[in-house]
């Protein structure tokens, strides 16, 4: 079955400068990518997509990218801001499967 | 702003006694799924359902859990009995379960505590 492998665990970066977060996947029938942040205490929620057809996609600071080859796609935040503190996972799915296999989680922190 | 709604918010309990957490999915939504996080790991997936029948209940105990969905807006989750092991937040999520688009809207959790 899929798996998905998420990397760093931690992440620690000043505030300004850039994060990114990494994630692989086995299944190359794979083809969607979503990425959830999870506050402290919160609930996960959706901060960006991206379709297999697709090899890079921005919202403002965000980006992730896919490397449909090599099977990994990122999660690239620029110009950190102290809100952007918080636990990142990565998820991928077959899209006929309604389920989302998840990676483990990154916790980002930014330092002032 | 529609919203999946779970209650109890916070729940604490005795070893041995039975709970039962609810969630509401989002009105219109087909899919939904029930997930268990710990401090030390991530988002494990119990059971999910799609048109109210259960999918997939592979990560759930099951000599000790349940899952159903009695009506499309009430999905139920059951622990019986509860050991100190199942302390937990416990997270519901439901989608339009319109693939390949498979967003995932996250309930506020239930957080258990068994003594």
């Amino acid at each position: 079955g899929e798996n998905v492998e998420q990397h760093p665990s931690t992440l620690s970066v000043q505030e300004g400068d850039s994060a990114v977060i990494k994630c692989t996947y086995s299944d190359s029938a794979s083809n969607y990518f979503p990425w959830y942040k999870q506050e402290l205490g919160k609930r996960p929620q959706l901060i960006i997509d991206i379709r297999s057809n697709v090899g890079e996609k921005k919202d403002q600071r965000i980006a992730v990218t896919l490397n449909k080859t090599a099977k990994h796609f990122s999660l690239h935040i620029t110009e950190t801001q102290p809100e952007d503190s918080a636990v990142y996972f990565c998820a991928a799915s077959m899209g006929s499967n309604y389920q989302l296999i998840w990676g483990a989680g990154t916790k980002l922190i930014i330092k002032p | 702003d529609a919203r999946v709604t779970q209650t109890p918010r916070h729940k604490v309990t005795e070893m041995g006694q039975e709970v039962t957490m609810r969630c509401q999915p989002i009105l219109g939504h087909n899919t939904v799924f029930w997930y268990r996080q710990t401090m030390m790991q991530g988002l494990e997936l119990l059971a999910y359902f799609r048109n109210r029948a259960p999918l997939d209940d592979s990560g759930m105990p099951k000599d000790r859990f349940s899952a159903e969905m009695p009506d499309a807006t009430l999905a139920t989750l059951k622990i019986q009995p509860s050991e100190p092991r199942d302390s937990a937040v416990y997270f519901c999520a439901s989608g339009t379960g319109l693939a390949p688009y498979n967003e995932q809207f996250f309930g506020p959790g239930t957080r258990l505590t068994v003594l």
